[in-house]
């Protein structure tokens, strides 16, 4: 079946410093791949996305590509803040489906 | 613009009460609804989804129960609530492909 993995945290970074979470999913086809963010005691909030093999989202700063051939879609940001703060989520959605496959989560903290 | 709200934001209740958490979404039409629960600190868990009114689609089988009444209305219940139905519940919505989400309710049953 579908499924999402990602690396697991916390991961603990200085502000200013570089940003990677993995994630690697299994599914047929081609899904849409999403990144989420979730502040504490809030909802997801939709970060990227991407929709095809080699797109790559990007939005305030973080980017992910869409990597077919190794099935992944890593998210990075080159110099993180503070607010950055936050626990994210990857997931896909196979076209034609409603179901959404998230992974666990990564929590992030950046220390001033 | 479309907005998506869930009351209440916070609720304490005891084992074995009823429960209702209601979800509207503004702004769109005949969505696809979804219910999520998430456990202190653990991932997202997919409880209901909507494709349509009346249309209910259950993922997990346990105590609690969905209805769609209105197009842009979901509401999750329970009967008797267990204490491991604490934790956050999320609603969200989708058209397309990208998927959004309410600020969720935050649930502890004593």
């Amino acid at each position: 079946g579908n499924s999402v993995t990602q690396m697991e945290g916390p991961v603990t970074l200085s502000e200013e410093a570089f940003l990677t979470i993995n994630c690697t999913y299994t599914a047929t086809g081609y899904p849409s791949l999403f990144w989420y963010v979730q502040y504490p005691g809030e909802g997801l909030q939709l970060l990227l996305k991407a929709t095809k093999a080699d797109d790559k989202g990007s939005n305030k700063g973080f980017e992910a590509t869409y990597r077919k051939e190794t099935t992944s879609f890593h998210l990075e940001k080159g110099s993180v803040q503070v607010s950055d703060s936050a626990v994210y989520f990857c997931a896909l959605v196979k076209g034609g489906t409603y179901k959404y496959i998230f992974g666990t989560g990564t929590r992030l903290k950046v220390l001033a | 613009s479309q907005t998506i709200h869930q009351w209440p934001a916070t609720l304490v209740q005891p084992v074995g009460s009823p429960l209702s958490l209601e979800c509207t979404v503004e702004g769109t039409s005949n969505p696809n609804l979804y219910w999520y629960r998430q456990a202190a600190g653990r991932g997202l868990q997919l409880l209901f989804y909507s494709v349509g009114i009346g249309q209910i689609s259950s993922e997990v089988p346990q105590n609690l129960s969905a209805s769609r009444p209105q197009d842009r209305q979901f509401i999750l219940s329970s009967k008797k609530l267990l204490l491991s139905d604490s934790g956050f519940y999320l609603c969200a919505w989708s058209l397309g492909r990208e998927q959004y989400f309410g600020p969720g309710t935050r649930l502890t049953v004593t």
